[in-house]
């Protein structure tokens, strides 16, 4: 199975930051990357499909980037609405496979 | 517009099985993929499996021998079974529809107890 290994795996942050995260397959997936914000509560929601494209309706100040094996995540200008966990997913062999999440918290 | 809905039991005993049904409206399962993801409490997310447009399917490694996903698509419905269930598979089950997963249903808790 592909691992994603996903760090950190919580960040304490306040509003305004820069904020990355990172997630590493552990085989080349290109990029066969989604990134996936979800709320305490909440089904996750689509961010970032194929690695680097802002699904609809996504602010821009979310951006994704990598292929083979690294890949981040990015929060400029981080908002108190972004307060989640975000996942990375793998889709580019089955079994698909989630990173373990990274947990944005307020510093 | 494109929905999805989870639906079963709530309580299952060790060692039985779980059965739950995914209901969609909005989209043909012959053209889309639908995929069950579950989420243990305070715990992230795991894959567990898909059913795709043609009707193949594809299992979580750690599952696929207690695992079994079908669907009825003159009902819109996809099902999800899982035999022999252990205390560890108590989570939020949710379905989502395939090509990155934009739409899912709202999860439903099944917790595993005696």
């Amino acid at each position: 199975n592909t691992v994603m290994t996903q760090s950190p795996t919580s960040m304490f942050i306040s509003v305004g930051d820069r904020v990355t995260m990172n997630c590493k397959a552990s085989q080349n997936v290109g990029t066969n990357v989604d990134w996936y914000q979800q709320k305490t509560g909440q089904s996750p929601k689509l961010l970032i499909y194929g690695a680097s494209n802002r699904y609809t309706g996504v602010p821009d100040r979310f951006t994704g980037s990598g292929s083979g094996t690294d890949f981040t995540l990015t929060i400029s200008n981080m908002q108190a609405e972004d307060l989640a966990v975000y996942y990375c997913l793998q889709y580019n062999y089955n079994p698909l496979t989630f990173g373990s999440g990274t947990k944005l918290e307020i510093k | 517009q494109v929905q999805l809905k989870e639906s079963g039991p709530g309580l299952v005993q060790p060692s039985q099985t779980l059965s739950l049904t995914c209901t969609v409206s909005g989209f043909s399962l012959t053209s889309n993929s639908v995929h069950w993801v579950r989420q243990p409490p305070g715990k992230g997310l795991e894959w567990v499996g898909a059913i795709w447009s043609g009707g193949s399917t594809d299992y979580n490694s750690a599952l696929k021998s207690r695992l079994s996903i079908s669907r009825d698509t003159s009902k819109s419905q996809v099902f999800l079974k899982m035999n022999s269930l252990q205390t560890e598979d108590t989570a939020i089950y949710f379905c989502t529809r395939g090509a990155h997963r934009v739409y899912w249903g709202q999860g439903v808790m099944v917790t595993v107890s005696s």
